[in-house]
């Protein structure tokens, strides 16, 4: 059975970094894409970006180049996603979701990031 | 701001048929690009609905269908249900100033 278990919920301040966790298990990790999405509250998806868990290599949304970094270590079938100097209106639910190229297969049930000073 | 426009809301009646559109330009649905769509239960992590043509995962009812046109794509459900109130989504990819992958704005779908 196909699993992707975030972490935990996660308060920071404003200008910090956050790094959300998606451990994935009953599938072959580095056969297929991990993507990130997120839902700012009240509003709809988002999509961040993407890691190749077999190469580590990685497609950002243009939006989040150059503040989010999206990494994998393929011993223990985890993706992070880290988001830096983070602002009030990247309180969101964090989602990472499993699938090919484009399409997201199985999602995990997110990871609620607040910013808030 | 998305590239995939989709109505805020729909509504219908128990039984009824109701579709959703994803409007898109020639850099995304227009390009060939493939629609998949996906339904967010309230309170719930969104889920895989239909992927490319017409495609539904293990367990999802033949209720719900998609066709492709031009540079839109929509999404009919008949036979609305009260477990169908949810929020629908559309996603492509967009060749254009790095997009790669892009979500419509969503649809309430509210049953009478």
């Amino acid at each position: 059975q196909v699993q992707l278990v975030q972490s935990g919920a996660e308060v920071r301040k404003p200008g910090a970094s956050v790094k959300v966790s998606c451990k994935a298990s009953g599938y072959a990790f580095i056969g297929y894409y991990v993507h990130w999405v997120r839902q700012v509250p009240g509003q709809g998806l988002e999509w961040m970006g993407r890691i190749n868990p077999n190469s580590g290599g990685t497609d950002y949304a243009q939006k989040f180049e150059g503040w989010v970094t999206m990494t994998r270590d393929t011993s223990i079938t985890t993706a992070y996603m880290e988001l830096r100097r983070l602002k009030s209106d990247d309180t969101a639910m964090y989602y990472c979701a499993f699938g090919r190229l484009q399409r997201l297969d199985v999602w995990g049930k997110g990871t609620t990031v607040t910013v808030s000073s | 701001q998305s590239v995939l426009t989709q109505p805020p809301s729909v509504s219908g009646a128990p039984g009824q048929r109701v579709t959703i559109s994803c409007t898109g330009s020639s850099s995304n649905i227009g390009a060939g690009s493939d629609v998949h769509w996906y339904q967010q239960l309230p309170g719930t992590a969104p889920k895989l609905l239909i992927y490319g043509n017409n495609n539904r995962p293990s367990g999802v009812p033949d209720r719900f269908s998609t066709y492709k046109s031009g540079t839109s794509a929509s999404l009919a459900i008949t036979g609305l249900q009260a477990e169908d109130e949810a929020d629908y989504y559309c996603q492509s990819s967009d060749n254009s100033l790095s997009r790669w992958s892009v979500f419509g704005t969503g649809t309430r779908v509210t049953v009478l």
